[in-house]
């Protein structure tokens, strides 16, 4: 069964600062990896995702997220945080075969000015 | 309309009521699904429709009917319900594999 693990349910990070989110997972076939993010009232909307080839995935926004095989990893990350990035954040995995996507229980991410 | 839409935004009913929420996406897509996301839990999916036809009903309740007459379309009947049933309902929909799903908004669901 898969499953996803995100550390931290709520990161707090100053404006212009790093931006890490942890991601987990578990999959016994080789994963679809994927970074969803979900502003106040409204639905999620994908940031970026891996599937195959480069294990270093850029998204919108200036996110990037790389897939480590060996650490089952796929933490979401950006370089300088600015305001419109609070929001919360889901990482989620699917299998190659079929249309069913896990989803972590989320970390919602506050940027102080 | 583009994407995915999901009415009403806001519902309250009472636990003897019967309501439904729609779903409807322009996106072509063949696969739509429900999800429910109650407050400090992971999201939960419920159910999968893949042309029409159901592929995945994760264990959900029968007081929560889906219903999907044609793949633009997405329905799910809401019957005696309970106040633990209070939560954010989101469809999404997803064109082939890998299963990128696209959201609608979101019902917010409160059963009183």
């Amino acid at each position: 069964a898969q499953s996803v693990t995100q550390l931290g349910s709520h990161v707090s990070v100053s404006e212009g600062a790093l931006v890490l989110l942890r991601c987990n997972y578990s999959s016994s076939v080789p994963p679809y990896l994927f970074w969803y993010v979900q502003y106040p009232n409204q639905g999620l909307q994908l940031l970026l995702k891996y599937t195959t080839g480069a294990t270093l995935v850029k998204g919108i926004n200036g996110f990037e997220a790389e897939f480590k095989k060996s650490e089952t990893s796929f933490h979401l990350t950006k370089p300088s945080a600015h305001m419109s990035d609070a929001a919360e954040y889901f990482c989620a995995v699917s299998d190659t075969g079929g249309f069913k996507t896990i989803f972590g229980a989320g970390t919602r991410l506050f940027v102080k000015a | 309309e583009t994407g995915v839409t999901q009415t009403p935004r806001h519902l309250v009913m009472g636990m003897t009521n019967k309501k439904s929420l729609k779903c409807e996406q322009h996106l072509g897509h063949n696969a739509m699904y429900w999800y429910k996301q109650s407050a400090k839990k992971p999201l939960e999916l419920m159910f999968v429709y893949n042309f029409k036809e159901q592929t995945e009903n994760n264990s959900v309740p029968s007081r929560f009917s889906p219903e999907c007459p044609n793949s633009s379309h997405l329905f799910l009947h809401l019957h005696t319900l309970q106040p633990e049933d209070s939560a954010l309902y989101l469809c999404a929909s997803s064109q082939g594999v890998p299963a990128e799903a696209f959201f609608g908004q979101g019902t917010r669901l409160t059963v009183v």
